[in-house]
């Protein structure tokens, strides 16, 4: 699996953009990079997934550089209730078997009034 | 359409004892994952099930056991429980033919050794 490497916090403010960046420089050829995002004592949620370029839904947008080697996450606007711990994940995707995700520490994003 | 569900929210055993916790995997899911989480870490994956087997292990001991019934839900045990064992344990469940990368959790136990 491709080691990731991404900010353990980040500090921001009601109403800002926040950009989490993930490095993953092994990536593989097959390997897709995902997102999660964790409130305290709840599980992870599953908020968006990419191979390259850009791809976005309603909650974040994912952008992926050319070769691959990083992705960062885009939040728009957050408000307070998007404080949590993020988690970037790359593997490749289920063949013959559920995808199994593979947590590192993440990055705990602090929204502040 | 009801989520994963976990149950109990919330557990405490003294080491040495035995515990079962059990997961409801979302509807139409049919394949359990279950995940440790200690305090300021990323959920360690545990094991994985689907058609009632164990398909994949993580780096657990043999401590760490667990069971899918017909209906898809699943139970985990951990036998001859530590201290070390007190921790969040997640419970995700997905569909095994997906080819995508979501899975779905559930809220999890949090159990607490003495």
């Amino acid at each position: 699996l491709a080691k990731t490497t991404q900010p353990i916090s980040m500090d921001s403010y009601e109403g800002q953009e926040v950009n989490i960046t993930c490095s993953h420089n092994n990536i593989a050829t097959n390997d897709y990079i995902t997102w999660y995002q964790q409130f305290p004592s709840q599980g992870p949620r599953f908020i968006i997934q990419g191979y390259k370029t850009k791809v976005t839904n309603e909650v974040a947008s994912l952008f992926i550089p050319a070769d691959r080697k990083s992705s960062t996450l885009s939040l728009p606007r957050v408000s307070l209730s998007d404080t949590a711990v993020y988690y970037c994940l790359v593997g490749e995707l289920p063949t013959g078997g559920s995808y199994i995700p593979t947590f590192g520490r993440g990055t705990s994003l602090i929204v502040h009034p | 359409d009801a989520g994963v569900t976990q149950s109990p929210t919330h557990l405490i055993k003294t080491r040495g004892q035995q515990v079962t916790l059990r997961c409801s995997p979302k509807s139409g899911h049919d394949t359990v994952s279950w995940y440790q989480q200690a305090l300021g870490q990323g959920p360690q994956f545990i094991f994985q099930y689907y058609e009632e087997e164990e398909r994949q292990r993580g780096n657990f001991p043999d401590r760490f056991s667990g069971h899918q019934f017909p209906n898809y839900s699943s139970e985990l045990n951990v036998n001859a429980l530590l201290l070390g064992d007190s921790a969040l344990y997640l419970c995700a469940s997905s569909l095994r033919t997906s080819v995508n990368t979501e899975a779905f959790f559930g809220q999890g136990t949090r159990l607490t050794v003495v």
